[in-house]
């Protein structure tokens, strides 16, 4: 079975600051990811998705950008994080979640 | 548009049966998910249904599909306390990337 890591679980940042999150994949092979982030008390929005390495799309403009350079590793970035930056943000392999990365900007 | 509506808030007494509705908005979705969100917690899959089926049971939820109103259903019998907890409806679009498009949430609150 597919099991998706994320580190790390919390981070505290301040504006201005860059940003890397991980998201790992094991279990299985060429997976679709997916970067979602939920802002506090709303749903899930869908930032960015890969169907392979080195290939994202963006689902909305904004200050993120993601890389995938491995086939099993996808990674969210910033170089310059805002207040509204702040939120949980999940990875996702088909239907299933990672645990979260809850990030807030001060 | 894109929006999956839920209702925001429900209450319950424990033991009682707690119902959670949603509705979506494409009739090609394929699958209809529900997620399950403890406080500081990830998403946790309940459950789902293939848009070609109308019910599904799996121990105390039960998943109601009406393909032609778009109205998706849980059902949890039995409601107890550890049920507390936000959920959410999301469908699966098609298309390249089958994205989930999800709901703001219903929070159920269970209480004796």
């Amino acid at each position: 079975s597919q099991t998706i890591h994320q580190w790390p679980a919390t981070l505290v940042q301040p504006v201005g600051s860059p940003l890397s999150l991980e998201c790992t994949v094991e279990g299985t092979s060429n997976p679709n990811l997916y970067w979602y982030r939920q802002a506090a008390g709303r749903g899930l929005q869908l930032l960015f998705y890969s169907v392979g390495i080195g290939q994202i799309s963006s689902e909305v403009p904004q200050n993120l950008s993601a890389s995938r350079p491995q086939d099993r590793q996808f990674i969210l970035s910033s170089k310059k994080l805002l207040l509204s930056d702040s939120g949980f943000y999940l990875c996702a392999f088909q239907q299933f979640f990672g645990p979260g990365t809850r990030l807030t900007v001060l | 548009g894109e929006d999956v509506e839920q209702s925001l808030f429900l209450s319950v007494r424990e033991g009682d049966s707690s119902v959670i509705n949603c509705t979506y908005t494409d009739s090609s979705s394929t699958y209809l998910y529900w997620y399950k969100q403890e406080p500081g917690a990830g998403l946790q899959l309940l459950t789902y249904i293939f848009s070609n089926m109308d019910m599904k049971q799996d121990q105390r939820l039960t998943v109601l599909l009406n393909k032609k109103d778009k109205h998706l259903s849980l059902r949890i019998a039995d409601t107890q306390t550890g049920d507390s907890a936000i959920y959410f409806c999301a469908e699966r679009r098609g298309g390249g990337y089958n994205k989930l498009i999800f709901g703001a949430g219903t929070r159920l609150a269970v209480h004796p």
